[in-house]
């Protein structure tokens, strides 16, 4: 049953703490994405990677930090930097920028709230 | 400028009428072009992807592209209350990069 698993659902952080979000694929896809969406707006991109041990700062980098040492897995860890970090978090993949065929697909998301 | 710009609505549709749901993009290079349905509360569902200038039907969906004017839109016909949603749409560019709109939300009244 391929798809993207992500956890927890829901999370909630105290001020001052560092939390990671989790991604994995069973899609064989190289590129993996994760995004931030707030209430009513669209999504913005957090960081992004094509290949494993490979990633680039997106829109809205500052605060977060990722990892790729897998290329099923790729978390996202939410700094005490990130002032504002309640959004909902969804982490994406797809084939290569070279396909035709590079639709994203989405994991269900993680709510994070900030207690 | 937003690299994708769509119309927030919400945009009410009788059921059974045809919804026209519409997106313009800035990247005169783009080429790959998706729509996303998302419900409250859910992730985005890929729902529809166009590569090249004309219509593609997919069952109720349609959609439509035209380059040299830089829009792609969404019809959806026999519109039914389960279709109320946020719609997203998506442009790729040349490196891979992908913009979403803020999205429209379609209310289909029963």
């Amino acid at each position: 049953d391929g798809g993207i698993t992500q956890s927890p659902k829901y999370l909630f952080r105290k001020e001052g703490q560092n939390v990671t979000l989790s991604c994995e694929q069973n899609l064989n896809h190289d590129a993996m994405y994760w995004y931030r969406q707030d209430p009513g707006q669209g999504l913005r991109l957090i960081y992004y990677s094509q290949i494993v041990n490979d990633f680039q700062k997106g829109d809205i980098a500052e605060g977060y930090s990722v990892s790729r040492e897998k290329k099923e897995s790729f978390p996202l860890t939410v700094t005490s930097a990130q002032k504002n970090p309640t959004a909902f978090y969804l982490c994406a993949s797809s084939k290569l920028a070279q396909s035709s065929y590079n639709e994203q697909f989405f994991g269900p998301g993680t709510r994070l709230t900030v207690l | 400028q937003k690299e994708v710009e769509q119309n927030s609505g919400p945009l009410s549709v009788p059921e059974g009428a045809i919804a026209s749901l519409n997106c313009t993009y800035s990247d005169r290079g783009s080429q790959s072009f998706f729509w996303y349905r998302q419900y409250s509360g859910k992730s985005p569902e890929l729902i529809m992807s166009i590569y090249s200038n004309g219509d593609k039907e997919d069952g109720r969906f349609t959609a439509q592209l035209n380059k040299a004017s830089q829009y792609v839109s969404l019809l959806i016909r026999d519109s039914q209350p389960s279709d109320s949603a946020t719609y997203l749409c998506a442009v790729v560019n040349n490196f891979n990069k992908f913009y979403f709109g803020s999205g429209t939300k379609l209310n289909v009244k029963p």
